[in-house]
């Protein structure tokens, strides 16, 4: 089993704030890094996948970086929306796809 | 349009029975996958197909059984000798690829009563 690590678990920022959070992985064998999104009542989707180190993307106001060398993936919301209220899982993928357990963030008007 | 649909929703369970939890896609995709999640935990595979009548066991395969006559379906059944079976359930189909995206259905809730 591949350890996959997220942090924080939970986040509760105003209106407005900006923030991120962490996505820690094994560095040996690295193919890719998923970004999903997954809100209340709804199926998880795709944010980003990511493959080369110092990779950046972006979404709108949601951009993640890579760092292949040191394991660890950063996801950045600008200026954030209740609706960015969401848990934010990151997943390794190997022969299977290994998840971390998710930062849940919650966006108070 | 193109996606993954699982069935039932909601399902309840007497103790002892086994119960089949549906997942259909039409995506063309290789892979499919098989998730619980508990409260407080994280996506934890029970079993995965990577191919047509091939199956792989996932971390959490005890108690649980699957299929893979179809390339479209992926059904899971959960059997009487998983101790703990009270639990939310994700389906996900991919192309197979380590880049290719997952694409989850909407998940279906087990309650043993």
């Amino acid at each position: 089993i591949l350890n996959v690590e997220q942090s924080p678990q939970s986040l509760h920022v105003q209106e407005g704030d900006s923030t991120n959070f962490t996505c820690s992985f094994p560095s040996s064998n690295f193919y890719a890094l998923h970004w999903y999104r997954w809100e209340t009542a709804k199926s998880p989707e795709a944010l980003f996948v990511m493959t080369l180190n110092g990779d950046e993307k972006k979404k709108g106001r949601i951009s993640a970086t890579l760092n292949t060398k040191e394991g660890y993936s950063y996801l950045y919301i600008k200026g954030s929306q209740p609706e960015d209220s969401a848990t934010y899982l990151c997943a390794f993928p190997g022969n299977q796809f290994y998840f971390g357990t998710g930062t849940s963030l919650t966006v108070i008007p | 349009d193109g996606g993954i649909t699982q069935s039932p929703k909601y399902l309840f369970r007497k103790e002892g029975q086994n119960v089949t939890l549906s997942c259909e896609q039409n995506l063309n995709h290789d892979a499919m996958y098989w998730y619980r999640q508990d409260p407080g935990q994280g996506l934890r595979l029970i079993y995965y197909s990577q191919i047509v009548n091939d199956f792989q066991k996932g971390d959490i395969a005890e108690g649980y059984s699957v299929s893979r006559e179809k390339k479209e379906s992926f059904p899971l059944t959960v059997t009487s000798a998983q101790k703990n079976p009270t639990a939310f359930y994700l389906c996900a189909s991919s192309p197979g690829t380590v880049t290719g995206e997952l694409f989850f259905g909407e998940g279906s809730r087990l309650t043993v009563l």
